[in-house]
């Protein structure tokens, strides 16, 4: 079946360093791409998204590019800030099971 | 504003007991989930609706019930079959019935703890 892995967490960077959450997806058909932050208290919200291979999904800095040659989605930013402390979810999509699948999520904790 | 609410968001209850959570969109979606999160294993689909006076079960629906009477409303029951109760459970929903997008709109959460 369909599955997402995601590096394990929690990764803690300074502020304005860079990042880098990988994730690797096992699908059947070609799935969809997509990152998840989920603020402390708070539901998720779409950060960003890609439907086809090369395609690269992009919002608030943050990047990701469809790689379908290593079946990877990492997200990356070259500058975090405090704010971006929250935990990410990497998910995929097929239209054969209807539905997303998640990752375990990643915690990011950004320090001054 | 259109979105997701979510109700309540923290609650408590007895073993032994039922509990309902609330979700209700004014986004007019045709798909409804929930999902429960627990710490280090992300979220598992527990049931969803595709349209109104229809639903599947997700990955995980054992001890739990839902009712999809109105296109809005998507109430998710956790009966005192649900033998690990205690987690943070949270409502998406979609813009169309299959969810081609993948792209889904979650409400803050309900955090249920059992004493």
């Amino acid at each position: 079946g369909d599955s997402v892995t995601q590096m394990e967490g929690p990764v803690t960077l300074s502020e304005e360093a860079f990042l880098t959450i990988n994730c690797t997806y096992t699908a059947t058909g070609y799935p969809s791409l997509f990152w998840y932050v989920q603020y402390p208290g708070e539901g998720l919200q779409l950060l960003l998204k890609a439907t086809k291979a090369d395609d690269k999904g992009s919002n608030k800095g943050f990047e990701a590019t469809y790689r379908k040659e290593t079946t990877s989605f990492h997200l990356e930013k070259g500058s975090v800030q405090v704010s971006d402390s929250a935990v990410y979810f990497c998910a995929l999509y097929t239209g054969t099971a209807s539905k997303l699948t998640f990752g375990t999520g990643t915690r990011l904790q950004v320090t001054l | 504003d259109g979105g997701i609410t979510q109700s309540p968001k923290y609650l408590f209850r007895k073993e032994g007991q039922n509990v309902t959570l609330s979700c209700e969109q004014n986004l007019n979606h045709d798909a409804m989930y929930w999902y429960r999160q627990d710490p280090g294993q992300g979220l598992r689909l527990i049931y969803y609706s595709q349209i109104v006076n229809d639903f599947q079960k997700g990955d995980i629906a054992e001890g739990y019930s839902v009712s999809r009477e109105k296109k809005e409303s998507f109430p998710l029951t956790v009966t005192s079959a649900q033998k690990n109760p205690t987690a943070f459970y949270l409502c998406a929903s979609s813009i169309d019935g299959q969810g081609r997008t993948g792209e889904l709109f979650f409400g803050e959460g309900s955090r249920l703890t059992v004493l």
